[in-house]
């Protein structure tokens, strides 16, 4: 039974046509996340929401956005993706700030 | 800011050796250390994890040892199995609690039967 949901699991989409990527979960947790993960690389977080809360990081680009519009779901928008945003994409979510970050299967993007 | 460095980058075990991964953090303020299992084209597994209160913990094979003046923990996996093989990650915490994790590079762990 997943609890972190990701869709799509694969997404092409053209150079700078923008693109949305999806997560839910099932835990009802106050914390949700997002990750990039570049082949062969360590995931890197782009921001997370603690409950409506949004935080960004700094060296985040701005090309990359959130909402967070109920509990149980979470967006991130790509406004203009360029080939270097082909990446693995991962939610996680925790249930309040000190505890546990559990991962989504994730979302593999590629850029054409 | 926290850096977390994560060695060896490959390790590769005979089928019922132990194995051992080793992580340094930088930031002392760090007190989670939670370490990740990723099989290829699935996302990070939580397999064990450590707070900064505790010097070891473990879980049937696999345990975790934490070395606070040092600023390094270990991921020590016994009778290795193949469905061992994957990418280990180990992380440590920012700030307060678990809100935002640093990664370490990974280690790729392949057992040979």
């Amino acid at each position: 039974d997943a609890m972190v949901i990701q869709n799509p699991r694969y997404q092409v989409t053209q150079f700078g046509k923008p693109v949305t990527l999806s997560c839910s979960q099932t835990l009802n947790h106050n914390v949700m996340y997002w990750y990039q993960q570049k082949s062969s690389q360590a995931p890197k977080l782009l921001f997370h929401y603690y409950d409506k809360d949004f935080n960004n990081e700094a060296d985040t680009p701005d090309n990359f956005q959130s909402r967070r519009p109920n509990t149980s779901f979470c967006f991130l928008d790509i406004r203009s993706p360029g080939l270097g945003d082909a990446a693995m994409y991962l939610c996680a979510t925790s249930r309040d700030r000190d505890y546990e970050q559990y991962f989504g299967p994730g979302t593999r993007l590629t850029v054409t | 800011g926290e850096n977390v460095e994560q060695h060896p980058s490959t390790l590769s075990v005979q089928e019922g050796d132990s194995a051992v991964i080793k992580c340094t953090y930088s930031d002392s303020a760090s007190n989670y250390f939670p370490w990740y299992k990723q099989e290829l084209g699935k996302g990070p597994q939580l397999i064990i994890d450590i707070r900064s209160n505790v010097g070891e913990k473990k879980d049937q094979r696999i345990a975790v040892t934490l070395n606070k003046t040092a600023k390094h923990f270990s991921l020590h996996i016994t009778e290795t199995q193949p469905e061992d093989s994957a990418v280990y990650f180990c992380a440590a915490s920012i700030e307060q609690g678990a809100q935002k994790l640093v990664f370490g590079q990974g280690t790729r762990l392949t057992i040979n039967p």
